[in-house]
């Protein structure tokens, strides 16, 4: 079952715009992840933020978590075309593996 | 370093047939997981392994299972395979005391 919804599920933005995806969750977590998939292939870690964080940051990304609503957000700032990928939020809780969202595609148009 | 290796690429079978999917995990790493993308949804968990031990095992029926070597290497075994058995099933690997996971690049299943 998804543990995370992503939000939008498709998002479309010209070069050098900022970009923003968000992800729900159900139950309280450990931690929340933002993977990067390049057209079917294997995923990339991006960030991991705990639960005890409320903002993280790494080169152009920037994550936000808020656990009493039980969101985060992913920023990618001035967005580039090699950006282009669908990016998917996952979660753990307890001892549980990694629950994934259903992701959000996202197209940079030069 | 080299990263998750997974084998084979692509593969293609009918109904009925058996699959077996292959995967290296990156050196150092003892823990492996597996997972099933169908098209336009995100990656579900099948099965995690860890010094050859199975640490947890999604909702997937008994037609499939999986094993680790003791070189860290597992397989993903799928029997009596059906139409929506079709998915990119991917394989990650991790260090034990921690959450990021490193995937290969997958293996493309089509059941015909």
């Amino acid at each position: 079952s998804q543990q995370g919804e992503e939000d939008p599920q498709a998002l479309s933005i010209q070069e050098g715009e900022n970009a923003t995806m968000n992800c729900s969750y159900k139950t309280s977590i450990n931690n929340l992840q933002w993977y990067r998939q390049n057209s079917g292939r294997g995923l990339v870690h991006l960030i991991l933020i705990r639960s005890n964080e409320r903002e993280k940051h790494s080169g152009r990304l920037r994550v936000t978590l808020d656990t009493s609503k039980k969101s985060s957000s992913l920023l990618i700032t001035a967005s580039r075309a090699a950006d282009t990928a669908s990016y998917f939020c996952a979660t753990t809780s307890g001892n549980t593996p990694l629950v994934f969202g259903k992701g959000t595609r996202l197209s940079v148009i030069a | 370093d080299a990263g998750v290796t997974q084998s084979p690429t692509h593969l293609i079978k009918t109904r009925g047939q058996h699959v077996t999917l292959r995967c290296s995990p990156i050196s150092g790493h003892k823990s492996v997981s597996w997972y099933q993308q169908v098209l336009g949804q995100g990656p579900q968990f099948i099965f995690q392994y860890y010094e050859k031990e199975e640490r947890g095992r999604g909702n997937f029926p008994d037609r499939f299972s999986a094993r680790q070597f003791p070189n860290y290497s597992s397989e993903l075994n799928v029997n009596a395979l059906l139409l929506g058995d079709s998915a990119l099933y991917l394989c990650a690997s991790s260090l034990p005391s921690r959450d990021e996971q490193f995937f290969g690049p997958g293996t493309r299943l089509t059941v015909l």
